[in-house]
């Protein structure tokens, strides 16, 4: 069953503009994780924000955590075309290993 | 290499027939991932190696599907006799241990005729 669930399910900006995609769960969380996967490939690791943090940032992206409400976000700045792509969001329930259990992702479509 | 390499990039075949995929990970990488992603879903998870065991197969829907990993590193996912809801991208990941982001191949892309 899916954990996280995005939103918006597809986003179209122009480059320069901002983009945030939002992920809600249903379960507490270890932490949670946000994936890109181009178009044909592998899915490769943005971030990864755990329960006792509220916000991280790396370059362009800044990831927030409300554990109350049981939902994140991820914010990327001055959007690029290169930034075209599916974000997934992936929770993770336990420190150690558990299941990586992810949605089904936001479509960003980056317009030049 | 220098990535999670999976091979082959794309396979076709007829339904009821066997397939083989196979994940090479990072190396030194003991955490071994298999997911299946069907259009425009997300990632469906199969099974978890640790090593060469897997504590958690939990994901695999069916017993046609198995998998197993070899010295610690090379994995194969068997699909036997395939049917056409097998269809999707097979997507292998591997991490340092298994609470560490994981690093994706680029997958199988799996089409039953």
């Amino acid at each position: 069953s899916q954990q996280g669930e995005e939103d918006p399910q597809a986003l179209s900006i122009q480059e320069g503009e901002n983009a945030t995609m939002n992920c809600s769960y249903k379960t507490s969380i270890n932490n949670l994780q946000w994936y890109r996967q181009n178009s044909g490939r592998g899915l490769v690791h943005l971030i990864l924000i755990r329960s006792n943090e509220r916000e991280k940032h790396s370059g362009r992206l800044r990831v927030t955590l409300d554990t109350s409400k049981k939902s994140s976000s991820l914010l990327i700045t001055a959007s690029r075309a290169a930034d075209t792509a599916s974000y997934f969001c992936a929770t993770q329930k336990n420190s150690g290993y558990s299941t990586l259990t992810f949605g089904k992702g936001t479509m960003l479509l980056v317009s030049p | 290499g220098a990535g999670v390499s999976q091979s082959p990039s794309n396979k076709v075949t007829e339904k009821g027939k066997d397939v083989e995929l196979r994940c090479d990970p990072i190396s030194g990488h003991t955490a071994l991932y298999w997911y299946r992603q069907s259009l425009g879903q997300g990632l469906e998870f199969l099974i978890y190696f640790q090593g060469n065991s897997a504590p958690d197969k939990s994901g695999l829907p069916s017993d046609r599907f198995s998998a197993e990993r070899t010295g610690g590193s090379v994995s194969t996912l068997t699909i036997q006799r395939t049917q056409q809801e097998d269809s999707a991208v097979y997507l292998c990941a591997s991490s340092f241990d298994g609470s560490q982001p994981q690093h994706f191949g680029d997958g199988t892309r799996l089409s039953i005729l």
